[in-house]
């Protein structure tokens, strides 16, 4: 079964400052290797997915960066702002064939004005 | 991506009964699923939802208690059944539209079980 590891478990950051999210993953039955962001009471919403025929995604402040024979990837926040202040968390596909996300433990990210 | 709407968005419910959570998609989605977030916790898939078949569960998940259904290829249900304060929880509606739109989820709904 998928087990992804997620770290660090909290961040803080000054406004402006990069923030770094880390995930390792075992198997995966397809690449694609998303990121979430949850506000309080709010549901998971996509912030940026990669599919590994690139080792790197950047949207906007948001890059993914992918090792794909480490089994590791990560999200960088560049520039980050008070508004990033979320729980994130990355996910990867089970091992099996019906295309579930196994998601990692979280990261509650605060970012200091 | 798809638009989901999940019902009731929260509920206080008693010991020992039921309570349906509806998941209505705006598009036509082969996969859906059902995942529970409990307090300061991650996601866990509860199951895969199966338009017109029995639901797929997960490994410490049972359908006697989240009885799922999915007559459609738009809408599911979960049903968490003789709650107890352990059920408290989120639970979230999920669907894939394929790789290159990705996995979207409902707001979710927010049980709290007295």
């Amino acid at each position: 079964q998928q087990q992804v590891k997620q770290s660090p478990q909290s961040l803080i950051v000054q406004k402006g400052g990069i923030s770094i999210i880390n995930c390792a993953y075992e198997n995966t039955a397809f690449d694609y290797f998303p990121w979430y962001q949850q506000f309080p009471g709010k549901g998971p919403a996509l912030l940026i997915a990669i599919r590994p025929d690139v080792s790197e995604k950047k949207e906007g402040r948001f890059t993914i960066s992918f090792n794909k024979s480490a089994k590791q990837f990560s999200l960088h926040i560049m520039d980050s702002q008070p508004g990033d202040s979320a729980t994130y968390f990355c996910a990867a596909p089970s091992a099996g064939s019906a295309r579930q996300l196994t998601f990692g433990s979280g990261t509650q990210l605060t970012v200091l004005p | 991506s798809a638009v989901i709407s999940q019902k009731p968005s929260r509920d206080i419910c008693q010991r020992g009964t039921s309570l349906t959570i509806q998941c209505q998609v705006d598009s036509q989605v082969t996969m859906m699923f059902w995942y529970r977030q409990q307090p300061g916790q991650s996601l866990t898939l509860i199951a895969t939802a199966n338009q017109g078949s029995e639901a797929t569960y997960e490994s410490g998940f049972v359908i006697d208690k989240f009885p799922i259904s999915r007559p459609n290829l738009t809408f599911s249900t979960l049903t968490v059944s003789n709650m107890s304060p352990e059920d408290s929880s989120i639970y979230l509606c999920s669907v894939a539209q394929g790789i290159a739109v990705g996995y979207t989820f409902g707001s979710g709904t927010r049980l709290t079980v007295v």
